[in-house]
């Protein structure tokens, strides 16, 4: 079945411990992405990579890093996790950039910190 | 600034009543345009889009949206709700590729019995 895992679902952590968040796809998509979502903000950007080591930010990138070692997975990497960093996190693929690739979402990593 | 506005934060239906979901935007030229619903727990999942051509499109689920240049907007509509269509949707617009996408805040959407 074509899809996009994140792992793992919920994350409760304390401020200042590191921890990366999966995600991988089996679709052969070039293009990834992180968001984050928010109350009222709806989804946000993080990073995205149009493909095996081509990363970029997007429009809420501090506080988090991200590698593209291999083209099915796509990590997301909070080196020092703050409060503000509590979120429900997406991971979404699409075959390439274009805008007329329609995104495939996973099912989404709800992330605390204390 | 670009933006895209849904102005109903939550929006409540009866069951088989019709729905109307607002999407308004701000881009200097025509964006392709999306609406994605996110059921509780889920990612999200698109339900249809508009890239060009007839400006009603209909999407999975029995719905559809219209799309209308002069009022920069992209309403979703269905016509009777079901109770499984309570969710949270999201309109969505890109200009040039997926990295420019930009989601709007979302509409909840809550069907009474």
């Amino acid at each position: 079945e074509a899809q996009v895992t994140q792992n793992p679902r919920y994350l409760i952590t304390v401020t200042g411990k590191k921890l990366t968040v999966t995600c991988s796809q089996n679709m052969n998509h070039e293009y990834m992405s992180w968001y984050r979502q928010d109350p009222g903000l709806g989804l946000r950007q993080i990073y995205y990579s149009m493909n095996v080591e081509v990363t970029d930010k997007g429009d809420v990138p501090e506080g988090y890093k991200v590698s593209r070692k291999e083209k099915r997975n796509f990590p997301l990497i909070l080196e020092s996790p703050s409060p503000n960093q509590t979120s429900l996190y997406f991971c979404a693929s699409s075959l390439y950039r274009g805008r007329d690739s329609p995104l495939h979402f996973g099912n989404g990593t709800r992330l605390t910190v204390t | 600034a670009q933006s895209v506005t849904q102005p109903d934060i939550h929006i409540t239906v009866s069951e088989g009543a019709s729905l109307e979901l607002r999407c308004n935007y701000s881009y200097g030229a025509t964006p392709y345009l999306f609406w994605y619903v996110q059921s509780p727990g889920q990612g999200l999942q698109l339900l249809l889009k508009y890239f060009s051509g007839d400006t009603l499109v209909q999407g999975i689920k029995g719905f559809e949206a219209e799309f209308k240049r002069s009022q920069s907007s992209f309403n979703l509509r269905k016509p009777s709700v079901h109770w499984s269509d309570a969710a949270e949707y999201f309109c969505a617009v890109a200009l040039y590729n997926n990295n420019d996408m930009r989601f709007g805040a979302g509409t909840r959407l809550t069907v009474k019995p």
